[in-house]
């Protein structure tokens, strides 16, 4: 079945404790993103890789790191996180970007991550 | 800069009809999208415009006009399981193909 997987689904931490939410897809797709989705905010684009080994910020970035080692995986990384850091997170992937193209976006189920 | 607007919550009857409106100014412009997303799930995808019309899938419907900067969902015959919020997201026109959404409309369906 063609989906995007991330774990944990549901995580409370405490203040500075790093943490990893990964993210997997299992459809062959070069572009993945990392979105976070806050009450009154919509979704917000925190990080996205358009390959392997490219990786580059969204609209809010801050606190936040990624890697895109293999094509399949794109973990989101909080160093330190902190209370505002509290949200639900979404994982995405398109087959490809290109103008034009219908690229329709994937989701993963979302983590929901509490920062106490 | 770049802006999506949609109204923040709507309500409608069972079986009735219901049309969301979204307007946009980005930066270019190659494509919209409509997600319908329920509460506390990932969104999922309804329909892409890329050209102007109307592009018609069962009960739902998506019209665009790219000189206006506005696109429509039409949900037709509306079921209760249709309570959700409707995301509206356009693919700004530039090298990293962004794709900008708008805060969403939440429908709420009335037996």
């Amino acid at each position: 079945e063609a989906q995007v997987t991330q774990n944990p689904r549901y995580l409370i931490t405490v203040t500075g404790k790093k943490l990893t939410v990964t993210c997997s897809q299992n459809m062959n797709h070069e572009y993945m993103s990392w979105y976070r989705q806050d009450p009154g905010l919509g979704l917000r684009q925190i990080y996205y890789s358009m390959n392997v080994e490219v990786t580059d910020k969204g609209d809010v970035p801050e606190g936040y790191k990624v890697s895109r080692k293999e094509k399949r995986n794109f973990p989101l990384i909080l160093e330190s996180p902190s209370p505002n850091q509290t949200s639900l997170y979404f994982c995405a992937s398109t087959l490809t970007s290109g103008v034009g193209s219908y690229n329709e976006q994937f989701f993963g189920p979302g983590t929901r991550l509490t920062v106490l | 800069g770049q802006n999506i607007d949609q109204p923040t919550e709507m309500t409608a009857t069972e079986g009735a009809i219901v049309q969301i409106n979204c307007t946009y100014q980005t930066s270019g412009f190659n494509g919209l999208f409509w997600y319908q997303q329920h509460a506390g799930e990932a969104p999922t995808f309804l329909s892409y415009n890329v050209l102007d019309g109307l592009e018609e899938k069962g009960r739902f419907s998506s019209f665009l006009s790219r000189s206006k900067g506005y696109s429509y969902l039409l949900l037709k015959e509306l079921q209760m399981k249709d309570s959700a919020s409707y995301l509206c997201a356009v693919r700004a026109e530039n090298r990293d193909d962004k794709i900008i959404f708008g805060k969403g409309t939440r429908l709420h369906i009335l037996p």
